[in-house]
């Protein structure tokens, strides 16, 4: 499914280092999120977008910035890579915002891994 | 504090019988309850939802049951498959907030 794609799959980097991870959508959907899957903390809200140069942090951003400058591009950045962000970041899609009824469009991931 | 709670890390059931996941809330303005379906190296896919005046929403075989006095729902599936083992997801969305529980892995034994 080409509507939502993450770049790169799979990353190892080392501690300090910054790192930007992509999100590109063909849906041309309002709202983005970034989110991080550990485990036994299930999916957890990053940073989010719901407009071109909207943007507002979620519950875990602290280390993270992020940017969007076109509606397709949701760009997620570790300003200095840490070992606790070790762990798979999924970026999502949905035309309704966060308290819908309807589900979100989910990328494949980003495996990053912090040496 | 977690708002969703799976309490149950993994469940394992045989093909063609009922498996139930449950989910716990803790915070009574949840207006819309989802299920993903997550398989490995992918993300996870959006399921079904119902809506926080509904206690009951199904789809195929795939059921919602939500009991607000109680505050839990469980997503039943009837009858189960080997292709439906994955994890799975509850999320409660509500007040432009969406919070997701760790998820359940689903064993299906042929």
């Amino acid at each position: 499914d080409a509507g939502i794609t993450q770049s790169p799959r799979h990353k190892v980097t080392e501690t300090g280092t910054p790192v930007t991870l992509r999100c590109h959508q063909t849906e041309n959907h309002r709202y983005m999120y970034w989110y991080r899957q550990d485990p036994g903390h299930g999916l957890r809200l990053i940073h989010y977008s719901y407009g071109v140069k909207d943007t507002d942090k979620g519950e875990v951003s602290d280390g993270y910035s992020v940017s969007r400058s076109k509606t397709e591009d949701f760009l997620l950045t570790l300003e200095s890579a840490t070992s606790s962000q070790t762990s798979v970041y999924f970026c999502a899609i949905s035309d309704f915002g966060q308290g819908s009824y309807y589900g979100y469009t989910f990328g494949s991931g980003t495996r990053l891994t912090v040496v | 504090d977690q708002q969703v709670k799976q309490n149950s890390p993994s469940l394992s059931v045989q093909e063609g019988r009922i498996s139930i996941l449950n989910c716990d809330y803790t915070n009574s303005m949840f207006d819309y309850f989802l299920w993903y379906k997550k398989y490995p190296a992918e993300g996870p896919t959006f399921l079904i939802s119902i809506s926080s005046i509904k206690d009951k929403n199904e789809d195929g075989r795939f059921t919602v049951f939500l009991n607000k006095s109680a505050k839990h729902l469980s997503l039943h599936i009837v009858p189960s498959q080997p292709g439906d083992s994955a994890v799975y997801f509850c999320a409660a969305s509500g007040a432009g907030k969406s919070t997701f529980g760790d998820g359940t892995t689903l064993t299906v034994k042929p």
